[in-house]
């Protein structure tokens, strides 16, 4: 099993503020990366993929960085739709993983 | 549009059986693989199991090996998750999730279903 750890659990940010999100695995996964939007209430979204291709109709204030063990996820001018919790999630091997989430709440 | 719609979730006793469907709509179904994922109230996202495009291959989580199985019928473009056995640690939403390339077992999920909330309780 893949163990992801995910960094910060909690963020606090203000409306414009640029944000980044961390998550390590135990083991090299490649680029084999996405990570998620979840909004209160709602179904998690795709946001990138590859751990650096931007998904389609998603805003370019997104951008995902990293391989191997380490990545990235920074947005660039939090905008009120995204004070959400967002997750990693690696599909390298079975079974895939998710880390354990992180919150953006308004400061 | 891609849409998919899950249902069948409800209150159910430990051990007793629950069997969710997930319809799909917008895309060919018989060309993509279909996750499960769960999210137990206030927690956060665990992937349950997979189902290849053709149903050749499936794949589960450990915690669930022998008591669920993953299906699906192209012809009704509908996924299956029957839950057997269930216990308490079983309580959460269930999402159907579409793996976002064709014939691709894994890759980014995309889109989600809306969820539908199970219940083990006594």
């Amino acid at each position: 099993v893949i163990w992801m750890t995910q960094s910060p659990s909690l963020l606090s940010a203000s409306p414009g503020d640029r944000v980044i999100i961390s998550c390590r695995m135990s083991q090299d996964i490649s680029t084999y990366l996405a990570w998620y939007r979840q909004k209160p209430g709602k179904a998690p979204e795709l946001l990138i993929y590859g751990a650096s291709t931007l998904q389609s109709g998603v805003p370019s204030r997104f951008s995902g960085s990293g391989s191997g063990t380490g990545f990235t996820l920074t947005i660039s001018g939090l905008q009120s739709e995204d004070f959400a919790t967002y997750y990693c999630q690696q599909y390298y091997t079975f079974p895939l993983t998710f880390g354990g989430g992180t919150k953006v709440e308004i400061k | 549009q891609v849409h998919l719609v899950e249902s069948g979730g409800g209150v159910v006793q430990p051990g007793r059986s629950l069997r969710l469907s997930c319809a799909a709509s917008g895309f060919t179904f018989s060309s993509y693989g279909i996750h499960w994922v769960r999210q137990a109230p206030g927690k956060g996202l665990e992937w349950v199991a997979v189902i290849s495009y053709d149903g050749s291959n499936k794949y589960y989580i450990d915690s669930v090996k022998g008591r669920f199985t993953i299906s699906r019928d192209s012809s009704k473009n509908t996924l299956y998750l029957q839950m057997n056995s269930l216990r308490a640690e079983d309580t959460a939403v269930y999402y159907c999730a579409k793996s976002m390339s064709p014939r691709r077992l894994v890759e980014g999920f995309d889109p989600w279903g809306q969820g539908t909330l199970v219940t083990v309780s006594s």
